[in-house]
């Protein structure tokens, strides 16, 4: 099977600017997780989408967004960036109720 | 909220030596826990997990013990090798309503020295 995976891998933008994210999980698995990491903050949790429905958010602004497909594929999106916002970007996906299985992540730099 | 953290952020220990990470957590509700390994340039990879109703667990060179009455768990690594040297980080899962929850610390960077 292949792995979780995210594109694009890199990815710089300006300050104000928006960016979407895109994740395809493993096949068969329904739920898909975001996490941004940041060497301050380590991994925290952003949402999770379970069948196109949020299930879970994390405490962040309005800014960070998501959705998620039929397919089980996701997207999350973030406006009007924020210096602060550099960070690797991570998906991870889940069949059973449990284990996670990651993505390589996307680096996003805002300047 | 829940809070997990790391007792050291670096360890250091000799090729073949055994290593001990060790992790606390806040919230007695979390009933699930994992280990992951996440070297540079890639996303964590799951190493081991352990459920509430356990004490321990045992992988291929890699142990977990579960303390529930300090809320605290530890990683061991036998007979340490290079190919060990990532950050590890621990992880709490307790469950939210319909949903369940993952909390991360913050990560302890081991480096395997020859």
């Amino acid at each position: 099977k292949a792995g979780v995976t995210q594109t694009p891998r890199y990815l710089i933008k300006t300050r104000g600017q928006q960016v979407t994210l895109s994740c395809s999980p493993i096949s068969g698995h329904r739920s898909v997780s975001w996490y941004q990491q940041t060497p301050g903050q380590g991994l925290q949790f952003l949402f999770e989408y379970f069948s196109e429905t949020q299930r879970n958010k994390g405490n962040f602004p309005g800014r960070f967004s998501g959705r998620q497909f039929s397919n089980s594929r996701s997207e999350m999106n973030v406006s009007t960036l924020e210096l602060g916002d550099s960070a690797l970007y991570l998906c991870a996906s889940r069949d059973s109720y449990n284990e996670q299985f990651f993505g390589p992540g996307t680096r996003l730099t805002v300047l | 909220g829940e809070s997990v953290g790391l007792h050291l952020p670096t360890l250091s220990v000799q090729e073949g030596d055994n290593s001990i990470i060790n992790c606390a957590y806040s919230n007695s509700a979390s009933d699930y826990f994992i280990w992951y390994k996440q070297e540079s340039g890639k996303g964590p990879q799951f190493i081991i997990d352990i459920r509430s109703n356990m004490d321990k667990r045992q992988g291929q060179r890699v142990t977990v013990l579960l303390n529930k009455t300090v809320k605290h768990l530890s990683l061991q690594i036998a007979a340490t090798q290079p190919g060990d040297s990532a950050v590890y980080f621990c992880a709490a899962s307790a469950p939210t309503g319909s949903a369940r929850q993952l909390t991360f610390g913050s990560g302890t960077q081991l480096t395997v020295l020859p």
